[in-house]
């Protein structure tokens, strides 16, 4: 059964750093493409980043790029989210979700429940 | 990077209803287009990937259709349970964008 929990969210001040956690059950994150979503509150989707299948190639949302950074350890199933430098933009509800693999076009079939990060003095 | 323009912005229908939500991208992204239903405090839920493939568990009343810049999602019969808010997204090129969403409410 796939299975994707995000923890490590909570309340942070602009400027420090935050790591979320997404442990993954029922496949590997090392044969998926995976990628990060947030939604700010009451707001849309927006899509953060994404890690290739071999881990090679990492891929940002402008709003992001330089600040944050996208890992997986493969030995613990787990995906990680660096979040350095944040802002109160960065305050949203944050998802892990299963990529593609090879062959297979189907992404996004899979998401966690969400870890909230807020931003705030 | 790709915008995607999604419409309407809200529907309102009844049960039993046909509808129809539309998104435009602003450069071809051949058929790498996604639509996704997300009901309040939950995760969302792939409905179509690749524009009209249907997501394993899916009711057939959704269907999508569309390649190049346009793309439509339509509920053939609208129940109960399908109220919610839909986004499309598209998967051809980072950064994988997402329409604005259209929240569809019961008349």
């Amino acid at each position: 059964q796939v299975q994707l929990v995000e923890s490590g969210g909570g309340v942070v001040q602009p400027g420090r750093s935050l790591r979320l956690s997404c442990a993954v059950s029922g496949f590997s994150v090392g044969t998926y493409t995976m990628h990060w979503v947030r939604q700010a509150p009451g707001k849309g989707l927006e899509w953060v980043t994404l890690m290739s299948i071999d881990g090679s190639a990492k891929y940002y949302a402008d709003s992001v790029k330089g600040r944050f950074t996208i890992s997986r350890d493969i030995s613990r199933n787990t995906l990680y989210l660096q979040l350095n430098s944040l802002t109160v933009d960065d305050t949203a509800l944050y998802y892990c979700a299963r990529g593609e693999m090879p062959t297979i076009d189907v992404e996004f079939d899979y998401w966690g429940q969400g870890t909230l990060v807020t931003v705030s003095s | 990077d790709t915008q995607i323009i999604q419409s309407p912005s809200s529907l309102s229908a009844s049960v039993g209803d046909r509808v129809t939500i539309t998104c435009r991208a602003s450069q071809t992204i051949s058929i790498y287009l996604n639509w996704f239903q997300q009901k309040p405090g939950k995760a969302p839920k792939l409905l179509i990937y690749t524009a009209s493939s249907l997501q394993s568990g899916v009711p057939s009343r959704f269907s999508g259709s569309g390649s190049g810049t346009d793309f439509t999602l339509t509920i053939s019969s609208l129940q109960p349970e399908d109220f919610a808010i839909y986004y499309c997204q598209q998967s051809y090129s980072t950064p994988y964008t997402f329409g604005q969403g259209t929240k569809l409410e019961i008349k």
